[in-house]
């Protein structure tokens, strides 16, 4: 299936840990993005890559690295997780920025306790 | 920066009213998208529009773009339970190529 895929579903974990979130699409878009989307479904933009290049850091702490090994996939770690990371994160993909549709994986439920 | 307004915030209808959205902006918009996202779902492209004054239909769904861009809304005619949801516009924030700023979308909730 074409898709943009993501995973972890859900992650639950304690203050201080460090996780990932892996995703790939496999629709040959060029653009990939991280979207938060928090308890009020507010969607805020994270980060934009273009061809394995970052292109938009939205003003993000430094303790979310994304990594994008090649234009398929990106990845995005987290260190010492804080109460207010909790959240839905959201892998999006397009083909070219974002004149064209974005395509959404289907969300990473974060909960730190 | 720039970001469009998106009103109502919350909307609950019974079956087979009318349901509007409405999205402003300050600035001139060079497109807007809809999204509709299911409870417990991800966003989902619903449409782009790019003129002026561009009227699309989809069904019971008429997207607006108003004649200045600075304005759009969603019209969904005779509402189902299925059209549950949360509604949200995007734009482009101000012409970068890589950047979709969202609106804070509307809840519609239908009551059969």
């Amino acid at each position: 299936d074409t898709a943009v895929s993501q995973t972890p579903k859900y992650l639950v974990t304690q203050m201080g840990n460090d996780k990932s979130i892996k995703c790939e699409q496999n629709l040959g878009h060029d653009t990939m993005y991280w979207y938060k989307q928090d308890s009020k479904k507010f969607l805020k933009i994270m980060f934009s890559y273009n061809n394995k290049e970052l292109i938009i850091n939205e003003t993000v702490p430094n303790r979310f690295s994304p990594k994008s090994p090649d234009k398929a996939h990106l990845n995005l770690h987290i260190n010492s997780l804080e109460l207010g990371d909790s959240a839905v994160y959201f892998c999006a993909s397009s083909q070219q920025g974002v004149s064209s549709p974005l395509h959404f994986g289907n969300g990473t439920r974060l909960t730190v306790t | 920066g720039q970001q469009v307004m998106q009103i109502p915030q919350y909307q609950h209808v019974q079956e087979g009213e009318d349901f509007t959205t409405y999205c402003n902006s300050s600035t001139t918009l060079s497109n807007i998208q809809w999204y509709k996202q299911r409870p417990g779902g991800h966003p989902v492209f619903l449409i782009q529009l790019v003129k002026s004054g561009e009227v699309k239909k989809q069904k019971r769904l008429t997207f607006q773009f108003g004649e200045a861009k600075k304005n759009s809304s969603l019209h969904i005619t005779a509402t189902q339970t299925t059209d549950v949801g949360t509604y949200f516009c995007a734009e482009d924030s101000g012409g970068s190529n890589y950047k979709l700023t969202f609106g804070k979308g509307t809840l519609l909730t239908v009551n059969p």
